[in-house]
């Protein structure tokens, strides 16, 4: 069935460096790839998404391209803040997974100032 | 601006009552899921609705029941609360399936002693 792996956090980092966070799915068909973020006390809420290979969803300055050839989505951003401290989930829904959208276990990223 | 709000942010029970979770959207949406959240685990899904009195089983619907009656509010029911239910319940709803964007509310910390 359909699945979503992404690294292990916690992720620390210090204010203006580079984030990566590494996304890989399992899935029949063509998906499509989101990345939703949890800030304290919160709920989930859309960071992104890509719908088809090689689109690259964008926000707040996160970005992420959907790579087919290797089944992968990792979240990018060029300068974080301490703002952008909270938990990054990977997220997949497709057809042949009856719709359901499957969840990646969460990377909590620390910023510090 | 869209919003769905769970019935409380966090609840204790005693083992063996039953506890019902409430969850109103405003978006007029047609699906309304129901997760928990565990460290480490992600997001599970537990029961989803497509419509009005309809519903249908998640990954982990043992324990658990819901109910539809209306459009906008999906209520979780556990039976006779244990305290492996414990956790992190989040509601969410959605407009369509594939490529819809899930819009969720802030989450009910359940404790069951």
């Amino acid at each position: 069935g359909n699945s979503v792996t992404q690294m292990e956090g916690p992720v620390t980092l210090s204010e203006e460096a580079f984030l990566t966070i590494n996304c890989t799915y399992t899935a029949t068909g063509y998906p499509s790839l989101f990345w939703y973020v949890q800030y304290p006390g919160e709920g989930l809420q859309l960071l992104l998404k890509a719908t088809k290979a090689d689109d690259k969803g964008s926000n707040k300055g996160f970005e992420a391209t959907y790579r087919k050839e290797t089944t992968s989505f990792h979240l990018e951003k060029g300068s974080v803040q301490v703002s952008d401290s909270a938990v990054y989930f990977c997220a997949l829904s497709g057809r042949t997974g009856g719709f359901k959208t499957i969840f990646g276990a969460g990377t909590r990223l620390f910023v510090k100032a | 601006d869209v919003k769905v709000t769970q019935s409380s942010r966090y609840l204790v029970k005693r083992t063996g009552e039953k506890v019902f979770l409430e969850c109103v959207q405003d978006m007029d949406h047609e699906n309304m899921f129901w997760y928990r959240q565990d460290p480490g685990l992600g997001l599970r899904l537990i029961y989803f609705s497509y419509d009005v009195k309809m519903k249908e089983k998640g990954d982990i619907p043992e324990g658990y029941s819901v109910s539809r009656e209306k459009k906008e509010r999906f209520s979780l029911i556990l039976e006779s609360a244990s305290t492996n239910q414990t956790s992190m319940y989040l509601c969410a709803s959605s407009l369509g399936q594939v490529a819809y964007e899930q819009y969720f509310g802030p989450g009910t910390r359940l404790t069951v002693t």
